[in-house]
């Protein structure tokens, strides 16, 4: 099974702040990487999929990157409605493994 | 608008069963795979068990294998999670999420929480 990775596991930010969190695959997943926010009491939103495509409706301000094992997940000038929960996920195979989330609060 | 529905969950009993049933409108149901993700209690998420569109292509976590069985019935729209010899490691919010043709899961419904406990 393909284990996910993420880092940090959380951290504080500002409001404007540019955010960055990384995920790794332990083995090469192509681009077949995603992106969700969960917010509390809430089902997981998709942002990211392809490691790069932007899901419809999210914010340009979101952006994701990489190929292979390592990816990033940017949000560009953090705004109140982005505090939130990130989870990557692959899609390169079965089991589709999450990784263990990074929690995004206020600083 | 796509809707996926949850039912079926509740209290049982440490080795019980439950059957979950996701029902699901606005999209053509039989064209795509379909999951069950769960999230314990202040944990993350896990991915439980995949479905291909015709039901031919299925998985299973380690962790549920051989006691959870996934199954679809395309002319009612319907997914379904029949979950045997229950432990309380299953205690958890259990969601069904429509595949965005191997890019993630576009659509989830709001979950249906089973709690496993003597």
């Amino acid at each position: 099974d393909i284990q996910m990775t993420q880092s940090p596991s959380s951290l504080s930010a500002s409001i404007g702040d540019r955010v960055t969190i990384t995920c790794r695959a332990s083995q090469i997943i192509s681009s077949y990487l995603n992106w969700y926010q969960q917010k509390p009491g809430q089902a997981p939103k998709l942002l990211i999929y392809g490691a790069s495509s932007l899901q419809r409706g999210v914010p340009s301000r979101f952006s994701g990157s990489g190929s292979g094992t390592d990816f990033t997940l940017t949000i560009s000038s953090l705004q109140p409605e982005d505090f939130a929960t990130y989870y990557c996920q692959q899609s390169y195979s079965t089991p589709r493994t999450f990784g263990p989330g990074t929690k995004v609060d206020i600083k | 608008e796509v809707q996926l529905v949850e039912s079926g969950g509740g209290l049982v009993q440490p080795g019980g069963s439950l059957r979950l049933s996701c029902a699901a409108s606005g999209f053509t149901f039989g064209e795509y795979a379909m999951h069950w993700v769960r999230q314990a209690p202040g944990k993350g998420l896990e991915w439980v068990s995949g479905i291909h569109w015709n039901g031919d292509n299925i998985g299973y976590a380690d962790s549920v294998k051989g006691r959870f069985t996934i199954s679809r019935d395309n002319a009612k729209n319907s997914l379904y999670l029949q979950m045997n010899s229950l432990r309380t490691e299953d205690t958890a919010l259990y969601y069904c999420a429509k595949d965005f043709v191997r890019s993630g899961f576009d659509y989830w419904g709001q979950g249906t929480l089973v709690t496993v406990s003597s």
